[in-house]
């Protein structure tokens, strides 16, 4: 079974510029994650699609943060313009529908992207 | 914000011994807990995941779980040095499945 594939694996950009990451989650998961992990903590969620729906963007800083997830599959997380404390890695995950309709019982994490603002 | 609490180690352990982790949360309506295991540069993967007050083993892992005083652990028996990582906890916060993840704790198992 493929896992979730994530682009690009490193960037380096300057403070004001834009960025873009892409994420194709496992085949069949109706859940998709975008999450920031800052060096030192946890992974913190921006936003939550189920099939192609936000369902939680209650931390997704939306002046510069963007994300879509097109046709239900894969998504793009977008930051225009970026700023210092955007440096972290950005972890794309997929879940599937458990039984009983349990959803984020098990996620399966793509390798991340690490984001250098300079 | 439902808060996560993890000790951030390093929690250093010799091979052959128990590490034991902990974890409390705040959102006492939280009823699914889980254990990921993050390698250095890389990804979080699950390790464990409970429901249910008590104990559930899995291999040389066990997972604890006290809804009352709202704590959640891991031990890890027979420590082996491909145990060295971060560890950790999650709670699903709502039924749309958000996990609000601690900060980790840093295990070393030296050998």
């Amino acid at each position: 079974e493929a896992g979730v594939a994530q682009s690009p694996r490193y960037k380096i950009i300057e403070k004001r510029q834009s960025v873009a990451f892409w994420c194709n989650p496992i085949s069949g998961h109706a859940t998709l994650y975008w999450y920031q992990q800052i060096l030192g903590q946890g992974p913190k969620l921006l936003i939550q699609f189920q099939n192609n729906g936000v369902v939680d963007d209650s931390q997704l800083p939306k002046d510069r943060f963007s994300a879509e997830r097109l046709k239900g599959v894969d998504s793009t997380l977008k930051i225009q313009p970026a700023k210092l404390e955007d440096s972290a890695v950005y972890l794309c995950a997929s879940s599937p529908i458990g039984g009983q309709g349990r959803v984020g019982e098990k996620l399966f994490f793509g390798s991340g992207t690490q984001l250098s603002v300079l | 914000q439902k808060e996560v609490e993890q000790n951030s180690g390093p929690l250093s352990v010799p091979e052959g011994a128990i590490a034991s982790l902990n974890c409390t949360y705040s959102d006492r309506g939280s009823q699914s807990f889980f254990w990921y295991r993050q390698y250095s540069g890389k990804s979080p993967e699950l390790i464990m995941f409970i429901y249910s007050n008590g104990d559930k083993e899995d291999g040389r892992f066990t997972a604890q779980l006290n809804k009352a005083s709202q704590y959640v652990s891991l031990l890890i028996r027979d420590s082996q040095p491909s145990d060295s990582a971060t560890y950790l906890c999650a709670v699903k916060v709502d039924s749309w499945g958000k996990l609000q993840f601690g900060a980790g704790t840093q295990v070393v198992v030296t050998p």
